[in-house]
C-alpha cells in the first residue's frame, strides 16, 4: 500500500466550476499535509497546506482534512484555465519523519 | 535570485559515466531533500539532510550518494549511470520546525544514455 493514493486522473471541469481533488494516506502519525501544483516541466508550488481537522480556507482555495478518515481534499472554485495543472497530495512527517507524496491528480479546466 | 537553485538544468550523459548534480539555497533551511520523479510513480525521496552532518537515505537510495557540504550545498552524485536513473530530480529544503514544508528548486533534467 502506498503512502499517499490520489486519483490520476484527468480530471476535467469547465471553466467557473467547482474542482475536487481527493487524497487518502496510511500513516496515522502524520501531522501536516500539503497541496502543490505543477505545471509541466516546473518544480513542484505549495499552494496549501492544513494541520487541522476541518477546513481551510485561502482565496479560491479550500483544504479540507479529516484525520480519522486519513483523508485530504482540495476544491478550487471558479476554476479558471490557468489551474490546469498536476495536484500533489504530500502527507509528513509521520513515523519516518519524512514527506511523502502522491502521484498526483491531472487537471484540465476547459474555457 | 532564485532561493533555491540546481545545476545542471540539464544534462545527457552515457551509461557508466559518473555525474553530480548540485544544489545550493539562500533560504537559510537546515533540511535539504533530493527526490526524483518518473511519470506515474511521483516523487520518491532519494536522500534527506536534517543538517551538515546528518545524512539519511530515502526510499530509493541504491546507486546515489550525497555530500552535504554546507548548510548551504547538497549534492548528489551517480557513480555510475545506468539508463533507469533518466529521470526529473529536485532538490528540496525545508526549515528546522517540524511539519515545515519542502520548497522545491527548479529541477534537473537527467537523460542516460
Amino acid at each position: 500500500q502506498k503512502e499517499v493514493e490520489q486519483n490520476s486522473g484527468p480530471l476535467s471541469v469547465p471553466e467557473g466550476a467547482i474542482a475536487s481533488l481527493n487524497c487518502t494516506y496510511s500513516d496515522r502519525g502524520s501531522q501536516s499535509f500539503f497541496w502543490y501544483r505543477q505545471y509541466s516541466g516546473k518544480s513542484p508550488e505549495l499552494i496549501m497546506f492544513i494541520y487541522s481537522n476541518g477546513d481551510k480556507e485561502d482565496g479560491r482555495f479550500t483544504a479540507q482534512l479529516n484525520k480519522a478518515s486519513q483523508y485530504v481534499s482540495l476544491l478550487i472554485r471558479d476554476s479558471q484555465p490557468s489551474d490546469s495543472a498536476t495536484y500533489l497530495c504530500a502527507v509528513g512527517p509521520g513515523t519516518g519523519n519524512q514527506f511523502y507524496f502522491g502521484t498526483g491528480t491531472s487537471l484540465t479546466v476547459i474555457p | 535570485d532564485a532561493d533555491v537553485t540546481q545545476t545542471p538544468r540539464n544534462r545527457i550523459t552515457k551509461t557508466g559515466k559518473r555525474i553530480m548534480l548540485e544544489c545550493s539555497q539562500t533560504k537559510g533551511h537546515d533540511r535539504m531533500y533530493w527526490y526524483r520523479q518518473d511519470p506515474g510513480l511521483g516523487l520518491r525521496l532519494i536522500y534527506y539532510s536534517f543538517d551538515v552532518k546528518d545524512i539519511n537515505k530515502g526510499e530509493i537510495s541504491d546507486g546515489y550518494s550525497v555530500s552535504r557540504q554546507a548548510q548551504a550545498k547538497f549534492s548528489l552524485s551517480l557513480e555510475s549511470a545506468i539508463p533507469n536513473q533518466t529521470a526529473l530530480y529536485f532538490c528540496a529544503t525545508s526549515d528546522l520546525m517540524s511539519g515545515s514544508p519542502p520548497f522545491f528548486g527548479p529541477g534537473t533534467r537527467l537523460t542516460v544514455l
